[in-house]
């Protein structure tokens, strides 16, 4: 069945440092999406990325999908502690099927 | 505009006791889904349906049941509570786009 990979699974960074999450499927995706949990909290969906190469940004947040839709990024530059939680990858197979969740990766940021 | 509701938010069980976690949601999304949280392993698919009447398995099934009977709701049962299904449970649902995601129950089979 589908995989998704996503490394690092724990990432501690000074503020105002840059900090970025990779996904990788073992297969070619319809879609991405990617979701930010705080501790304690439930996923929220941050954006979805559909085609080959697409680059996406959320003011300080970049998202990015591989030309060959296998995987992605999160790049977010000059971090904040607002930043703080569980960054998830999750690939859909085919529009509108459900998605298969990377491990998602923890980013602490001390101030 | 409530979104996914679920209840309880948190909840103890005894080994074989059963349960249901409810959750409702308000969009009119046809996909609804559960999954489960535990450290260092993501989020699991268990079941998810997409639409009324149509439920389907996802990655681990075992020891839980669903059903649809409505477009609103999508509880789940737990049919004899094993320390292993000690987890946090979500549901979400979505329409088009990106999923909407419930807070959560805190579940621990004692």
């Amino acid at each position: 069945g589908q995989q998704v990979m996503q490394i690092p699974q724990y990432q501690h960074v000074q503020e105002g440092e840059d900090f970025t999450t990779y996904c990788n499927s073992s297969t070619t995706l319809s879609n991405i999406q990617w979701y930010k949990q705080r501790p304690g909290g439930h996923p929220v969906f941050l954006i979805q990325l559909v085609k080959s190469g697409e680059v996406k940004k959320q003011k300080r947040l970049t998202f990015q999908f591989g030309e060959a839709k296998k995987n992605s990024s999160l790049h977010i530059t000059a971090t904040q502690t607002t930043d703080v939680g569980t960054y998830f990858c999750a690939g859909g197979a085919a529009s509108g099927s459900r998605l298969t969740f990377g491990e998602g990766t923890q980013l602490t940021v001390n101030p | 505009n409530a979104g996914v509701t679920q209840t309880p938010k948190f909840q103890v069980l005894k080994t074989g006791q059963s349960m249901t976690l409810q959750c409702a949601q308000d969009m009119n999304h046809e996909y609804m889904s559960w999954y489960r949280q535990d450290p260092g392993m993501g989020l699991r698919l268990i079941h998810y349906s997409v639409g009324a009447g149509i439920t389907d398995q996802g990655e681990v099934p075992n020891g839980y049941n669903v059903s649809r009977s409505t477009t609103e709701d999508f509880p789940l049962r737990l049919l004899s509570a094993a320390p292993s299904q000690t987890s946090v449970y979500f549901c979400a649902s979505s329409g088009r786009g990106g999923y909407t995601f419930g807070s959560g129950t805190r579940l621990t089979v004692v």
